[in-house]
């Protein structure tokens, strides 16, 4: 089955500068790649999504880009803010019932 | 004000008894899930269900039991068998279509057993 790799585990940024979290997947079959936001104590929050058919996907401040034939994927987040600070998670998919997430990266953004 | 609703937030419950969590959704959405969230890990997925009265295991479901008998919910229960059951629950739902992966999620209940 699908597996999902999430690096780094831990990311620290100052305000303003840009933080870069990567996700590698194993089944090449995959092709939704969604990324969610968790903030303390509440369930994760859809930010943005890629299909297989489409390499980058930009909204605002936060971007994906999608690289099929290596199989990984990365989250972008630009001018980041304090209120960007939660953990993130990657997850990749190729049907609706078999959604296989990273295991998250906590963002801290210092002001 | 669509969206999905679990309770309570924070539960605890003595070890050797079951617990059901409550899951509600109003999005209209046929297939719902269940995820458990233990600290430093991914979700994974305990139980799914696509449409009424179906469900299916997913990758944890040993010591847990669910039913769906209304679109509209979807109750997860943990049972006494369930080895170490503390732990953060988050149920999601998602459309069925073949181009809707996009899942839902609910705020969690956080389940302590002692």
């Amino acid at each position: 089955g699908e597996n999902v790799e999430q690096h780094p585990s831990t990311l620290s940024v100052q305000e303003g500068d840009s933080a870069v979290i990567k996700c590698t997947y194993s089944d090449s079959a995959s092709n939704y790649f969604p990324w969610y936001k968790q903030e303390l104590g509440k369930g994760p929050q859809l930010i943005i999504d890629i299909r297989s058919n489409v390499g980058e996907k930009k909204d605002q401040r936060i971007a994906v880009t999608l690289n099929k034939t290596a199989k990984h994927f990365s989250l972008h987040i630009t001018e980041t803010q304090p209120e960007d600070s939660a953990v993130y998670f990657c997850a990749a998919s190729m049907r609706n019932n078999d959604m296989r997430f990273g295991a998250g990266t906590r963002l801290t953004v210092k002001p | 004000d669509g969206g999905i609703t679990q309770s309570p937030k924070y539960l605890f419950r003595k070890e050797g008894q079951n617990v059901t969590l409550s899951c509600e959704q109003n999005l209209n959405h046929d297939a719902m899930y269940w995820y458990r969230q233990d600290p430093g890990q991914g979700l994974r997925l305990i139980y799914y269900s696509q449409i009424v009265n179906d469900f299916q295991k997913g990758d944890i479901a040993e010591g847990y039991s669910v039913s769906r008998e209304k679109k509209e919910s979807f109750p997860l229960t943990v049972t006494s068998a369930q080895k170490n059951p503390t732990a953060f629950y988050l149920c999601a739902s998602s459309n069925r279509g073949s181009s809707s992966y996009e899942q839902y999620f609910g705020p969690g209940t956080r389940l302590t057993v002692t």
